[in-house]
Formats: C-alpha cells, sequence, structure tokens
C-alpha cells in the first residue's frame, strides 16, 4: 500500500463547475500538506500550502486537512478551462528534512 | 524574481553511458531537492541537499548520486544508464532551513536513454 493514495481520474467538468480533488495516506506523522498543480511538460507549481489540520483558502482554491480521518482536500470554484492540469497532493513528516512523498496525481479536464 | 533553472532540459543517452544534471535554485535558498517523475511512479524523491550536505536520501541505487556548490547550485549524476532511468528529472529548492518549507520546482529535464 502506498503512504499517498490519489484517484488519478481523469475527471472532466464543465466550466464554472465546483471541483473536489482528495488525497488519503496512512503515516500519522505528516504535517505538512501541499497541492500542486502540473501543466503538461512543466514542472509542478506550488498551489496550497498548509501545516496541521484547518482549512486554507486562496481566491477560488480552499484546502482542507483532516489529520483525524487522514484525508486532504483541494477544491476549485468556478473552475476554468486554464485550470486543466495534472493535481497532485504531496505531504512531509517535517523535521530537518524537506522530502515530500507525493500522491499520483490526478488529470482534471474543465470543459469550455 | 526567477525561478528555478535547470539544464539541459531535453537530454537523450544510450544504455551504459552516464549524466550530469544541473539545477540552480531560487536565489537565497539554500535547500534543494531532487525528485523522478515517471508515469508508472509518479513523483519520486532522489535526494536533497542543504548547505552542500546531503540531509536526506530516497530509495534509489548508487548510480544515482549529487552534490551541492557552496553557491547552493545542485547538479545529480546517473553512471551506467538503464533504460527504466528515462523520466523527467525535477529539482526543487527552499527557503526554510528546518522544517518544511514551501517547495518551487523547476520545468525539470526529460531524460529518454536509448
Amino acid at each position: 500500500q502506498k503512504e499517498v493514495e490519489q484517484d488519478p481520474g481523469p475527471l472532466s467538468v464543465p466550466e464554472g463547475a465546483i471541483v473536489s480533488l482528495n488525497c488519503t495516506y496512512s503515516n500519522s506523522a505528516f504535517q505538512y500538506f501541499m497541492w500542486y498543480r502540473q501543466y503538461s511538460r512543466k514542472g509542478p507549481e506550488l498551489l496550497m500550502y498548509t501545516y496541521s489540520s484547518g482549512n486554507k483558502e486562496d481566491g477560488r482554491f480552499t484546502a482542507q486537512v483532516d489529520k483525524s480521518s487522514k484525508y486532504i482536500s483541494l477544491f476549485i470554484r468556478d473552475s476554468q478551462p486554464s485550470d486543466s492540469a495534472t493535481y497532485l497532493c504531496a505531504m512531509s513528516v517535517g523535521g530537518a528534512t524537506n522530502k515530500l512523498i507525493f500522491g499520483t496525481g490526478t488529470l482534471l479536464a474543465v470543459q469550455p | 524574481k526567477a525561478g528555478v533553472t535547470q539544464t539541459p532540459r531535453y537530454l537523450i543517452k544510450t544504455r551504459g553511458q552516464q549524466v550530469t544534471l544541473s539545477c540552480s535554485p531560487i536565489s537565497g535558498h539554500r535547500s534543494v531537492s531532487w525528485y523522478q517523475q515517471t508515469p508508472g511512479q509518479g513523483l519520486q524523491f532522489l535526494f536533497e541537499y542543504f548547505s552542500e550536505t546531503q540531509r536526506n536520501k530516497g530509495n534509489f541505487p548508487g548510480r544515482f548520486s549529487g552534490r551541492q556548490f557552496s553557491n547552493s547550485r545542485s547538479e545529480m549524476n546517473v553512471s551506467t544508464l538503464e533504460l527504466g532511468d528515462s523520466a523527467l528529472y525535477l529539482c526543487a529548492s527552499s527557503l526554510r532551513t528546518s522544517g518544511v518549507g514551501e517547495q518551487f520546482f523547476g520545468p525539470g529535464t526529460r531524460l529518454t536513454v536509448l
């Protein structure tokens, strides 16, 4: 079993829809949680960074962390065709290292 | 502010050869990490350097090595290339010196092994 599980999709939604992306994990020591967006043939771009449990909002994006359920989510409101990309969750135990464990990524297509 | 840069962007090698990839972090960032991305395994951690010292290493064979210079630039080397080494190699830099900071990725080097 992988430490981080993520539904690979693909997920196809109409423009303007609310998108929900999720990851589950098994390592209760994870404390730092991130979401990255990766366009085809590009490097991952950091979208959201959270520490421990709770919610964080940034524009159309909301990240939620539920450590009791070992479950994190990314919500995208008013989705746009430009949001079409692969979304990767990543997490770390912290300490003296920046090592990230990634989910496999969810491919999202927003149809105009 | 310039982002993370990686050179070369594309590379084609044959089995048995060796390759060196370069990464220049964001100015002021002293932590540099390397990841391998493949369709089957996704993003996997290779190693992390901070102040010229390897701070952590992933589960890869000894053919994969790296180093960091005093200006924080980093290189990774793969010796005796295998077909399975074909991948996108990504470098990420972070400002944080402890804990987990925001990590910013470069565009990657796409390595093809024939």
